[in-house]
C-alpha cells in the first residue's frame, strides 16, 4: 500500500543529543514537509522540500536540520540547539505545487526530553 | 503569528446533533481551504476542501460554507457519531504557495 512511514514512533531525547527522525514515502511525490504539533497551538512548519537536494526553512527552522538526498526520503535531525523539542512530529508529502494541493501525513513521531 | 484563527477549542455535542466549527482568515490571497480530522495518536487526514468561487460544499454528513466577504469559513457535522470524535484543523493556502497554514484545531467529543 502506499503511504507514508515514519518512525520510530516514540523516542526519547537526552539533554545536549541530537535525533534524528525518519521519514519514507512511496506515493512518488515531489514535495514533503515536516511539521510540529503541540496542545492548543495547532501545526506549524518546520522544513519542506519541493525537489531533491532543496529544501527550505518553515516558520519554526531554528534547531532543526533536513536533508533531501532521495524522492522518497526527508530525514529531520533535532539538534541539541532545539530548546523545547517535547512534541508529536508530522511528515507530509504532496503531489507538487498547484491550488487544491492534498497534503498526506504519516502517523507522527513522539519526541520526549529526558 | 496564526494566519488562521479556529474556535472553538472543544465542544461537546450529543449523538445526533450538528457541530459547528468556525475559522477566520486575513490573508486575502489564500485560496484554498481544507479540513482535516484527525485520532488520537494519529495524523490528519484530509476531510473536506472548498475553493473560494463557491460558497457551499456537501460531502455526506459534512458541509463546509465560505464568507468570502467575511473571510470566514465553517464545518458543519451534520447527525454527529460518535466515531466523528476526533480534533478537528482547518487550513488555508495559496495556490502558488506549498505551505499550509493551521488553526489551533477543535476537539469535538460527540456523546452517544
Amino acid at each position: 500500500d502506499g503511504g507514508i512511514t515514519q518512525s520510530p514512533k516514540y523516542l526519547f531525547r537526552k539533554e545536549g543529543q541530537n535525533v534524528t527522525l525518519s521519514c519514507e514515502q512511496n506515493l512518488n511525490h515531489d514535495a514533503m514537509y515536516w511539521y510540529r504539533q503541540d496542545p492548543g497551538q495547532g501545526l506549524r512548519l518546520i522544513y519542506y522540500s519541493q525537489i531533491v537536494n532543496d529544501f527550505q526553512k518553515g516558520d519554526i527552522a531554528e534547531g532543526y536540520s533536513v536533508s533531501r538526498e532521495k524522492k522518497e526520503s526527508f530525514p529531520l535531525t533535532v539538534t541539541s540547539a532545539q530548546k523545547n523539542p517535547t512534541a508529536f512530529y508530522l511528515c507530509a508529502s504532496s503531489i507538487g505545487q498547484f491550488s487544491g494541493n492534498t497534503i498526506y501525513f504519516g502517523e507522527g513521531s513522539w519526541l520526549t526530553v529526558v | 503569528q496564526q494566519q488562521v484563527k479556529q474556535s472553538p477549542q472543544s465542544l461537546i455535542v450529543q449523538k445526533g446533533g450538528i457541530s459547528i466549527i468556525n475559522c477566520a482568515y486575513e490573508n486575502t490571497a489564500f485560496d484554498y481551504f481544507p479540513w482535516y480530522q484527525q485520532f488520537p495518536g494519529k495524523g490528519p487526514a484530509l476531510l473536506i476542501a472548498i475553493r473560494p468561487d463557491v460558497s457551499e460544499k456537501k460531502e455526506g454528513r459534512f458541509t463546509i460554507s465560505f464568507n468570502k466577504s467575511a473571510k470566514q469559513f465553517s464545518l458543519h457535522i451534520m447527525d454527529s457519531q460518535p466515531g466523528d470524535s476526533a480534533t478537528y484543523f482547518c487550513a488555508a493556502s495559496i495556490g502558488s504557495d506549498y505551505k499550509l497554514s493551521f488553526g489551533a484545531g477543535t476537539t469535538v467529543t460527540v456523546r452517544a
